[in-house]
């Protein structure tokens, strides 16, 4: 149990381009859904929190605007990555947490690579 | 200074060895932690959660939690090759995000 998917696993982009990725929870309903990124040999980078019917809390330092998060509904979360540039080249990472009954721990996707030309 | 501490490593350790991988914390708020273990180009992969003081076992793996001197730890017995990763600590409360480590990269020699 407790399997998180996300879509694409990889990705190559031309600079300024848009870039969806799919974050789907798909044997539990997910309370609370959260978006990494990490750098080569990085630790994780908390970039937002989203529940499902509300907006996302984005981290500092994180544009909202640049960043579009979207979720749908209790196993679906989507980032946008809005007119990509090099430097958002990056290992994406979704989490999910059912966040019931005390169950506050973190399952995590499998990541999503993205290359920007 | 970092909410949650842990050496970033690299630990090389012969087959077979038990392996120690250690955390510190400075958030006397955490009720809950985890351990995480993440493949080179791969989502992290939960291994254990905990909450609050006490140990865990799952098969060759035990978790600790010292609230006390917000100390936790995974240890890793009889370890194998393919266990040879990057392993991240994670410390939360109902009341805050979770906040991890930077990770320690493990290296298990054959």
């Amino acid at each position: 149990g407790a399997v998180v998917s996300q879509h694409p696993s990889w990705v190559i982009c031309k600079s300024g381009t848009s870039v969806k990725i799919e974050c789907r929870s798909l044997d539990f309903q997910a309370t609370t859904m959260f978006w990494y990124r990490q750098f080569p040999k990085q630790s994780l980078m908390l970039m937002a929190t989203s529940n499902e019917g509300s907006k996302a809390t984005y981290e500092q330092g994180v544009e909202k605007d640049k960043f579009l998060i979207n979720h749908a509904s209790l196993t679906l979360s989507t980032l946008t990555v809005t007119s990509a540039h090099p430097e958002d080249s990056s290992f994406y990472i979704c989490s999910a947490s059912p966040g019931a009954d005390g169950h506050n721990e973190q399952f995590f996707g499998p990541g999503t690579r993205l290359t920007v030309l | 200074q970092k909410e949650v501490e842990q050496d970033p490593g690299p630990l090389s350790v012969p087959e077979g060895a038990i392996v120690s991988l250690n955390c510190t914390y400075s958030n006397s708020a955490f009720q809950y932690f985890m351990w995480y273990r993440q493949y080179s180009r791969k989502g992290p992969e939960l291994l254990m959660y905990t909450y609050s003081s006490g140990n865990k076992e799952d098969g060759r793996f035990t978790a600790q939690v010292d609230k006390s001197s917000k100390y936790i730890s995974l240890f890793i017995r009889d370890s194998q090759p393919s266990d040879s990763a990057t392993y991240l600590c994670a410390g939360g409360s109902s009341a805050s995000k979770i906040i991890f480590g930077s990770g320690t990269r493990l290296s298990i020699r054959p």
